[in-house]
């Protein structure tokens, strides 16, 4: 596709329910990233791929959060057993990163994740 | 560890006059430093990138940012606002040997008539 694409655009779960947000990134780019986003601030570091592994999960905030890229292409983030402080924007953006670190990342539109 | 502050929550300004957001960063090894801009219910868009050289970097929409190392800026600048600039603006950074991106808390802009 053209660019980044995430979907849902829009999750609504129960708190305790187990979600999956799905990124598809720009064919071809290697590097691929997750952020999340909460009302009013910058977009927070979850993890980064490079190809099919995750080179730095360093963002994940606990256990319950994991993410896969089994085929160096789509992503999913997984997180088991909800919260209400888990509502954010989750992010994804993917990049060239090969071409060195000046390089860009480009971002989707987000899926809106509400936990209830 | 790296990190960006913007240090204004909000800049207001008329149509037609300048505009400056400001950024400040703190990095290990050179930066790579970036601005991305977020309208409602939108993704982030890449404005702009510095890298190396000219310290003064030229991007989309007229947006130029002025890399400065002594004082570890990377102001965004504009020479005439429009009220379509209105959005939330961030600032963020690659330093050293991380790949990741570090975001500020970002600037909202507002251009009024």
């Amino acid at each position: 596709g053209a660019g980044v694409s995430q979907t849902p655009s829009n999750k609504v779960t129960e708190k305790g329910k187990y979600v999956e947000l799905r990124c598809d990134p720009i064919s071809g780019h290697t590097a691929l990233y997750w952020y999340r986003q909460s009302l009013g601030q910058g977009p927070e570091f979850l993890i980064y791929f490079q190809g099919t592994g995750a080179a730095d999960d360093s963002g994940l905030p606990n256990d319950r959060f994991f993410a896969v890229r089994p085929e160096g292409s789509v992503s999913t983030l997984k997180i088991q057993r909800t919260e209400r402080g888990d509502s954010a924007v989750y992010l994804c953006a993917s990049s060239l990163l090969r071409q060195g670190r000046g390089t860009e990342a480009f971002f989707g539109q987000g899926t809106r994740l509400t936990v209830v | 560890a790296q990190s960006v502050a913007q240090p204004e929550d909000q800049v207001n300004v008329a149509e037609g006059n300048p505009l400056t957001v400001k950024c400040t960063y703190s990095v290990s090894g050179n930066p790579y430093l970036f601005w991305y801009v977020q309208y409602p219910n939108r993704g982030l868009q890449f404005l702009l990138k510095y890298i190396t050289g000219d310290n003064l970097v030229k991007g989309s929409y007229g947006f130029e940012a002025e890399f400065n190392k002594s004082q570890t800026s990377f102001h965004l600048k504009k020479p005439s606002a429009l009220v379509s600039d209105s959005a939330l603006y961030f600032c963020a950074v690659r330093g050293g040997t991380a790949s990741k991106l570090t975001f500020g808390t970002g600037t909202r802009l507002q251009v009024t008539l």
